[in-house]
């Protein structure tokens, strides 16, 4: 256990919704960051914040947003969702935004149909 | 785009050291090497870092070349737990953009068979 949590465990929906991922992270960690999983794409870096603010950017869609709260806590909201959005997104946080471990969470697999 | 080069798949005996090297053919001075393991689509997870020196911690030992163009991960005695996918990453030095970001390449994936 990374001490990272993320809701939902699974999310199937249709083509065209918007959904929201939440990601909570270990005790005392500022800076928190998002990754897309899929079979075609592997592992790729969406996003990334350090208390509140956002810091680092990969290739993250128009259609995707993020934001961390004042509790640290952090959402990601996906909209328009297409066939493609299908994939495994994992939450990770470090205790600063540098070079810290990130520890991974569990991830919230998105099924789009 | 990853920036290591990885063999696509290993095996190795269970009991045995598996060492897994990686190719960092365009790493710069500040950039420290970073490996971590997925083990069947859980969270990736952390096993040790390094700048120049050898490291070794609870999980595994990190040996860097004195050109620090390749890296090898030994776990000394693995285990059929530690099927994975293996990644080394080249962590972006600070003040950059791409400070904080990991870029996972393809990985290799480790089979310890009985």
């Amino acid at each position: 256990d990374s001490g990272v949590t993320q809701t939902p465990k699974h999310l199937i929906t249709a083509t065209g919704q918007r959904v929201t991922l939440r990601c909570s992270p270990r005790s005392g960690d500022l800076s928190v960051y998002w990754y897309q999983q899929s079979l075609d794409q592997g592992l790729q870096f969406l996003i990334q914040y350090y208390n509140g603010e956002e810091r680092a950017k990969g290739n993250i869609l128009e259609r995707f947003s993020a934001q961390q709260f004042p509790d640290l806590h952090s959402e990601l909201n996906l909209s328009s969702l297409e066939l493609g959005d299908s994939a495994l997104y994992f939450c990770a946080s470090s205790r600063t935004g540098g070079y810290n471990e990130q520890f991974f969470g569990p991830g919230t697999r998105l099924t789009v149909l | 785009d990853a920036k290591t080069t990885q063999p696509p798949s290993m095996d190795c005996a269970e009991g045995r050291a598996a060492n897994l090297p990686c190719n960092h053919s365009t790493i710069s001075g500040n950039e420290y090497v970073y490996w971590y393991r997925q083990i069947h689509s859980q969270g990736p997870q952390y096993i040790i870092h390094g700048l120049k020196n050898n490291e070794t911690n609870e999980m595994a030992s990190l040996i860097i070349t004195e050109d620090r163009k390749s890296s090898t991960l030994i776990l000394p005695h693995a285990t059929l737990r530690d099927t994975a996918v293996y990644y080394c990453i080249d962590f972006p030095p600070a003040g950059g953009t791409s400070y904080g970001k990991l870029t996972f390449g393809q990985g290799t994936i480790l089979t310890v068979h009985p």
